[in-house]
């Protein structure tokens, strides 16, 4: 069965860190893979995504996600961290084939102290 | 706010009560989802509409409903709302399955 992992439920960083988010899935093949982010009281956004081709993928706000089939690991990077990030990122598997559903992992809540 | 309105944003029901939430995307897409959010446990997929006109079950469907009414609308029924039903309501919309999905608001149901 199809499953997305994130082992880290919250990470502290200061601002001005570096980031390092981490996604773990299990899937046949290569699925679509997603990074989205969801601050207090508000919907999920779409970071960036990974389809196929160049397997390291810029998003929006000056995230990264970087994939690596032997591992199968998405993991989500960003090298400096702003106080606005703080946030809950979740990792995505999806796939464009009939009877697929977009499975998510549980989420990582973000702190970034000053 | 991603193409997509939610209502109500916040609703207190009693044990027993019915209640629909609403949802309306205007992007023109195909698929229209409905997942609760709980601490700790991530989005889980209530019900989803692959196109106008079907629907199906997703991984927590009991105590649920749903109506595709067009391809813009897609509303969720609690027949009879349970105090395990208190959760955070999203409703997100795709041009396909398993692609980009676009998120509402949510909304923010509690059941005395």
């Amino acid at each position: 069965a199809q499953s997305v992992t994130q082992p880290d439920i919250h990470i502290t960083v200061s601002e001005g860190a570096s980031l390092e988010l981490r996604c773990n899935y299990s899937y046949g093949a290569t699925p679509y893979l997603f990074w989205y982010v969801q601050s207090p009281g508000q919907g999920l956004q779409l970071l960036l995504k990974y389809f196929s081709g160049d397997t390291l993928v810029q998003g929006i706000k000056g995230f990264e996600a970087e994939f690596k089939r032997s591992q199968s690991s998405f993991n989500l990077r960003k090298p400096s961290v702003h106080w606005s990030d703080a946030a809950e990122y979740f990792c995505a598997v999806g796939r464009n084939t009939g009877g697929f559903k977009t499975i998510f992992g549980a989420g990582t809540r973000l702190f970034v102290k000053a | 706010n991603a193409g997509v309105t939610q209502t109500p944003k916040f609703q207190v029901l009693k044990t027993g009560q019915s209640m629909t939430l609403q949802c309306a995307q205007d992007m023109n897409h195909n698929s229209m989802y409905w997942y609760r959010q709980d601490p700790g446990m991530g989005l889980r997929l209530i019900y989803y509409s692959a196109s106008e006109g079907t629907t199906d079950k997703g991984e927590v469907p009991n105590g649920y409903n749903v109506s595709r009414l067009n391809k813009r609308e897609f509303s969720l029924r609690l027949e009879s709302a349970a105090p395990s039903q208190t959760s955070v309501y999203f409703c997100a919309h795709g041009q396909v399955e398993g692609d980009t999905q676009y998120f509402g608001p949510g909304t923010r149901l509690t059941v005395l």
